[in-house]
């Protein structure tokens, strides 16, 4: 289940489980939505992004979807691992090709 | 991807020094970014890194505080000027290159400092 930690709310799953992890964004007029996945000790790290112009893009394992009309979007992440234990950020770009980062999500997967 | 590397990858610091802190990518990008990510938080833009031109900085963020180089279009640095315990972050450099469904942006390994 899910529960806030000190800095970042926590998703704890089983292995093999499949994992939701949520965003909400602040700015209608954002185009362009990416998923990074950043491990202890690492840079963020690409996972899968989608444009506006769409509601559901597949990747190998994970899916996004975007529901524009509440301003929110999901990652799903299927059969998940250990190694998918991670903080996972959203970010959505407004213009200018700057990025703004959600909070971030802290995955734990147990084995 | 880009290949991305930054050094130092981590370092300790005492107040009133400065660091400067150094990004290079394997190929020639166009825009590249840094970033400021505090303990437990999620990343802050700080400026992006004009090639031939001053830094363009975000709200809350200054020159005289975090000077930025980028000299050609593989490489640039960020100083941190007379650090102060706050500044304990881990900083990143963000390059723009294909990838995904549109030109996104890649992350290097970030570089740890600690300020005492």
């Amino acid at each position: 289940g899910e529960s806030v930690g000190l800095h970042l709310p926590t998703l704890s799953v089983q292995e093999g489980d499949n994992s939701i992890i949520n965003c909400a964004y602040s700015n209608s007029a954002s185009d362009y939505f990416i998923w990074y996945k950043q491990e202890s000790g690492k840079g963020p790290q690409f996972i899968i992004d989608i444009r506006s112009n769409m509601d559901k893009r597949q990747g190998q394992r994970v899916t996004v979807l975007l529901n524009k009309t509440v301003k929110h979007l999901s990652l799903q992440i299927a059969a998940t691992q250990p190694g998918d234990s991670a903080v996972y950020f959203c970010a959505e770009n407004s213009g200018y090709s700057t990025l703004t980062f959600g909070k971030g999500t802290m995955l734990l997967v147990s084995p | 991807s880009a290949v991305i590397s930054q050094k130092p990858s981590r370092d300790i610091c005492q107040r009133g020094t400065s660091l400067t802190i150094q990004c290079q990518v394997d190929s020639q990008v166009t825009m590249m970014f840094w970033y400021r990510q505090q303990p437990g938080q999620s990343l802050t833009l700080i400026a992006t890194a004009n090639q031939g031109s001053e830094a363009t900085y975000e709200s809350g963020f200054v020159i005289d505080k975090f000077p930025i180089s980028r000299p050609n279009l593989t490489f640039s640095t960020l100083t941190v000027s007379n650090m102060s315990p706050e500044d304990s972050s881990i900083y990143l450099c963000s390059v723009e290159r294909e990838g995904g469904s549109q030109e996104t942006q890649y992350f290097g390994p970030g570089t740890r400092l600690l300020v005492l």
